[in-house]
């Protein structure tokens, strides 16, 4: 079935480090798309990205759909960016079904 | 305000009993989802309506029942309940033709005894 990888699993940074983020997916992809999931488990959509690349404050997502990889990155991380961040993608075959990846766990520290 | 309204927030059942989780959503969605996280698995696509209608169903188990009385509802019947049913169950909507990721709820965790 449709698969999606994301790595690192787990990441420390210092307080002010970028941080870059990746996720592969194993089929064709319409979008792919990042959440971050608080340490309590609600998700809040950060980008949602079906080619190329796109900005949002600190955060730059790329996607490159024919070589079936995208990746994250964050700027100057927080304290407050400490949590999970899923890759999603959703398949060109069924529409809003989104195939979401294990996670990278992102702990920033002073 | 939330606008994706589950209810409850937690919820234990013993093994064979049914439960009903409840989704509601106030943001004038046409399309809503149900997906369940399990301890160290993916968030796994359950199923999606659209207009009240079975869009996409990837529960292979009958005793997940989804349940749509209004368009701005979808709740979750679960019967014969087991402990591997324990997970986070996680309510999504989205306006279908949009351009837009689906914004889920908080979640209700449910844990079987």
């Amino acid at each position: 079935g449709q698969q999606v990888q994301q790595s690192p699993a787990s990441l420390v940074l210092q307080e002010g480090e970028n941080a870059e983020l990746q996720c592969n997916f194993s089929s064709t992809a319409t979008r792919l798309q990042w959440f971050y999931q608080r340490p309590g488990g609600s998700l809040v959509s950060l980008l949602s990205n079906p080619s190329g690349t796109k900005h949002t404050g600190r955060l730059t997502s790329t996607t490159v759909t024919k070589e079936r990889r995208g990746s994250l990155h964050i700027s100057s991380s927080q304290i407050t960016d400490s949590g999970t961040y899923l890759c999603a993608m959703e398949a060109s075959s069924s529409f809003s079904k989104l195939v979401f990846g294990q996670g990278t766990s992102l702990s920033v520290v002073p | 305000d939330p606008k994706i309204i589950q209810k409850p927030k937690y919820l234990v059942a013993v093994t064979g009993s049914e439960k009903i989780l409840i989704c509601e959503q106030y943001l004038g969605h046409n399309a809503m989802y149900w997906y369940r996280q399990s301890a160290k698995k993916p968030l796994e696509f359950m199923f999606s309506y659209s207009y009240q209608k079975l869009m996409d169903n990837q529960t292979a188990s009958s005793r997940f029942q989804p349940q749509s009385s209004k368009k701005n509802h979808l709740d979750l019947q679960i019967t014969a309940l087991k402990p591997d049913d324990s997970a986070t169950y996680f309510c999504a909507s989205s306006h279908r033709g949009h351009n837009q990721a689906p914004l889920f709820g908080e979640g209700t965790r449910l844990s079987v005894l």
